[in-house]
């Protein structure tokens, strides 16, 4: 079964500074996806950025983007030039036909 | 607009009540799911459906029942046998079970 880890369950970052969310799995498939997805405190749930397994170039999209290692099973997120809406938590998520989430990493962007 | 609706967004309930929280889309997806969120937890898979009219236990599914009877709703019922039902539920909907899930604003469930 498919597992995937978060190391950081809290983490902070003053306003415009950038911050990078780590994220492993653990998989025996080639084809997947992954995903980063943003809960704020209303606790819906936002896709944020996602990436295909067969693609080698790193998903971006604006502030943020991410580092796909695919040998390494590691796939963080970074968010360029913080700012206080992305308080929130983040969750990664691997999909090979089912999600299966990692237990998230709470960030706070402080003023 | 398009999108997903939960209702209601806070429940309770007695200990030995049925509950059913509701979940419709009106994107023409395919596929739906149920997620349970606990605290400290990341969403954890109760049951999907690929298509109308078929569904599928997800890794939690113990406690709980869900109906398929048309594309746009998907109702989940938390059943007496649920032995701690306290929790945040989420609905999701995606085209199909190879692309991105997109999710309602989730139902607060609370047994008193």
């Amino acid at each position: 079964a498919q597992t995937v880890t978060q190391s950081q369950p809290e983490m902070s970052v003053q306003e415009a500074e950038t911050v990078t969310l780590s994220c492993t799995y653990d998989t025996s498939e080639n084809n997947y996806y992954l995903f980063w997805y943003k809960q704020p405190p209303s606790r819906q749930m936002i896709l944020v950025i996602r990436q295909e397994a067969y693609k080698q170039q790193n998903a971006t999209e604006n502030r943020f983007s991410v580092n796909f290692q695919k040998a390494a099973k590691s796939f963080s997120l970074k968010i360029s030039d913080s700012q206080l809406g992305d308080t929130a938590m983040y969750f990664c998520a691997f999909m090979k036909l089912k999600l299966v989430f990692g237990k998230g990493t709470k960030l706070t962007v402080n003023p | 607009d398009g999108g997903i609706t939960q209702s209601p967004k806070y429940l309770f309930r007695k200990e030995g009540q049925n509950v059913t929280l509701s979940c419709e889309q009106n994107l023409n997806h395919d596929a739906m799911y149920w997620y349970r969120q606990d605290p400290g937890q990341g969403l954890r898979l109760i049951y999907y459906s690929q298509i109308v009219n078929d569904f599928q236990k997800g890794d939690i599914a113990e406690g709980y029942s869900v109906s398929r009877e048309k594309k746009e709703s998907f109702p989940l019922t938390v059943t007496s046998a649920q032995k701690n039902p306290t929790a945040f539920y989420l609905c999701a909907s995606s085209i199909d079970m190879n692309n991105e899930q997109f999710f309602g604003p989730g139902t607060r469930l609370t047994v008193l």
